[in-house]
This record gives structure tokens, C-alpha cells and sequence, in this order.
């Protein structure tokens, strides 16, 4: 199994372009997750997901959008990217939320510059 | 609000030498804890999660207690291996009903051939 798949591995963004990062999941998880982890702050989630269809604001939501149309995949968008969005972003998905152990993918290396 | 702290942030170790993490958080009021390693430029992969109802969990040379009363973990790594070299990373489940884990911002083990 592939387990959590993100695409891109990497990418760099100038300020005010937009993208999005793909999440993709073959376990048949409910639940879903984005955090971002940056250097001295540990990881932070951003949004999260119970079920497809239903999205929900983590701790650091603004500047972010989210859907889950399917079940598999959970989209991470960025509007007009800023310099304070550079970061690592990690997907991850599980079972029974986070009262079961979470599966992260490798992670999406981002720079906005 | 709930904080957890990993001490030391960076740890280095003969191979073959047992050794000890710890994590310790401010509310005890938990449901479960877990503990994930991370390899440079990957995701996070989970290794014990511990239910607020029991005292340790262990896999293969992994053994991690819980102390709730203490605001307390510890991760125990017997006979360690070259390979072991990761960041260490422990979170908890904070009050509100939320999905949002509280992470330390981990250690970083070396284990020296």
C-alpha cells in the first residue's frame, strides 16, 4: 500500500501566486489532516477533516482552504501565497481521528518568496 | 492550554547504549499519547500510542510508560542502532474535544557506530 501520498514534493511560489497541495490516502481513513511544521514551533494543524464532504479550521487556518470532495483526497489551498507560508506541509489521515494512531505523508516542502 | 515539552532537544549515544526520552505536558487531563519517530525529509511515523487508561506500551525494543499524574512519558529504546537516528516526537490529545494533537517539538537522537 502507498499509504499517504502528497504531490508536490517540493515547490516555490512567488508572493500573491496561488497553488494547491494534494493529499491522497488509500487506507480508507475517515479523518484527515494538514499541519504545517516550521523550525522552533513544532507542528501546527491547520485543517482537518472527519468525513468527505465535511472540513473543519485547526489552529492555524487563515490564508488556507480545504476540500474533500472524495474520500481519498484532501486538497490544501493557498489563495495568494505569502512569505510567512514558507514551511513544511504534512498530510496525515487515521482510522478513528486522533484517538488512533495518524499515517503522514512525506511532506511538501514550500518556499514563497 | 495545553504545552508539552521534549528535554533534551538533541541527544547523542554510543550504539549499543539503552536510553531514555522523555515528554512531559501541563494538563493532565489526557486521552491518549503518542509517540512518532521522524527521518530527515519525511513524514512523521507513529510508533506507541498510549491510552490515558494504561501505564506503558512496548514494541520490539520501544517501551513507552505514561505517569498522568506527573504530566509524564518516557521512551525507552533498548540496545540502541545506528538506525535509530530520528527525531522523536511525542503529542497529546487536547481538552475540548477537538482533533487537535499538541506536539513537543522533539529530540533529536544520534546513535554513534
Amino acid at each position: 500500500n502507498a499509504g499517504v501520498t502528497q504531490t508536490p514534493k517540493f515547490r516555490v511560489l512567488k508572493t500573491g501566486q496561488s497553488m494547491t497541495l494534494l493529499c491522497a490516502q488509500d487506507m480508507n481513513h475517515e479523518y484527515m489532516y494538514w499541519y504545517r511544521q516550521d523550525p522552533g514551533m513544532g507542528l501546527r494543524l491547520i485543517h482537518y477533516s472527519v468525513g468527505e464532504g465535511t472540513t473543519a479550521k485547526g489552529e492555524v487556518p487563515d490564508g488556507y482552504n480545504v476540500s474533500r470532495l472524495k474520500k481519498q483526497n484532501f486538497l490544501l489551498g493557498l489563495e495568494s501565497a505569502a512569505p510567512s507560508q514558507t514551511s513544511v506541509y504534512f498530510c496525515a489521515s487515521s482510522r478513528q481521528g486522533i484517538y488512533s494512531p495518524l499515517h503522514f505523508g512525506n511532506g511538501t516542502r514550500l518556499t514563497v518568496t | 492550554k495545553q504545552e508539552v515539552t521534549q528535554i533534551p532537544a538533541a541527544l547523542s549515544v554510543p550504539e549499543g547504549e539503552n536510553l531514555v526520552l522523555n515528554c512531559s505536558f501541563t494538563d493532565s487531563a489526557i486521552y491518549n499519547l503518542q509517540w512518532f519517530r521522524q527521518d530527515p525529509g519525511k513524514g512523521l511515523t507513529s510508533l506507541l500510542l498510549i491510552q490515558s487508561s494504561q501505564r506503558e506500551q512496548t514494541s520490539g525494543r520501544l517501551n513507552a510508560s505514561l505517569d498522568k499524574s506527573s504530566g509524564r512519558s518516557t521512551l525507552y529504546i533498548a540496545a540502541s542502532q545506528p538506525g535509530d537516528s530520528a527525531t522523536y516526537l511525542c503529542a497529546v490529545i487536547a481538552q475540548g474535544g477537538s482533533e487537535k494533537l499538541v506536539f513537543g517539538k522533539g529530540t533529536k537522537l544520534t546513535v554513534n557506530p
